[in-house]
């Protein structure tokens, strides 16, 4: 596909369990970002990952998050003993040169995580 | 309190009509303000970016405006439809802020017939 994807699309869970959360970027974009989407809220920055750089985990909210990305292509993002308030949609986004400042970035459909 | 704040939270208007979006922000300085549109249940899509230099950018029937004295920027919608309706999303990236776009929370459009 042309553009950026994620899996899954929904994803329920129960309170205290891990989930894994999948960001396909478009082919040959060196830059991609995480962001959480809460209702009602502005998107919230959670890492970004830049060719072979070490990822700006600035944005990471507690140390239960944490993220990869595979030969500078596939990402994980992976939220472990999930909480009521990890429930948004999270969003994954690439750009093809890493330059926040000027670049389009392209964003998946975002996966909808609910925590019962 | 965000720096960047849209209103109206949500605007209905009817199809055909013209609206205009506000975006007021305090983040200084930026290199870039964006404005996105968001479907429902999708991802945020690119419809302008404009430097700090920049007073108007236009993307078919949409217009944005900039004024970086008042910190303020507009989003006009012309001649909307149906598929206009969406979330409109202010983002503004300050100079120097590493990788942390800040983005407002929204307004809400929806057009009618």
């Amino acid at each position: 596909g042309a553009g950026v994807s994620q899996s899954p699309s929904n994803k329920v869970t129960e309170k205290g369990k891990d989930v894994e959360l999948r960001c396909d970027p478009i082919s040959g974009h060196t830059a991609l970002y995480w962001y959480r989407q809460s209702l009602g809220q502005g998107l919230e920055f959670l890492i970004y990952f830049q060719g072979n750089s070490a990822p700006d985990k600035s944005g990471l909210p507690s140390d239960r998050f944490s993220a990869e990305r595979t030969g500078g292509s596939v990402s994980t993002l992976t939220i472990q003993r999930t909480q009521q308030e990890d429930s948004a949609v999270y969003l994954c986004a690439s750009t093809g040169q890493g330059r926040v400042s000027t670049d389009t970035q392209y964003f998946g459909p975002g996966t909808r995580l609910t925590v019962l | 309190k965000n720096q960047v704040e849209q209103s109206p939270q949500s605007l209905i208007i009817l199809e055909g009509k013209n609206c205009t979006l506000q975006c007021n922000y305090t983040v200084s300085p930026f290199s870039n303000l964006r404005w996105y549109k968001q479907d429902t249940g999708r991802g945020p899509v690119s419809l302008t970016i404009m430097t700090f230099s920049e007073n108007t950018k236009s993307n078919g029937r949409y217009t944005a405006t900039l004024d970086a004295d008042t910190k303020q920027s507009s989003l006009h919608i012309t001649a909307s439809q149906l598929s206009d309706s969406a979330s409109y999303i202010c983002v503004v990236i300050p100079t120097g802020g590493g990788n942390k776009l800040t983005f407002g929370t929204g307004t809400q459009l929806k057009v009618e017939l």
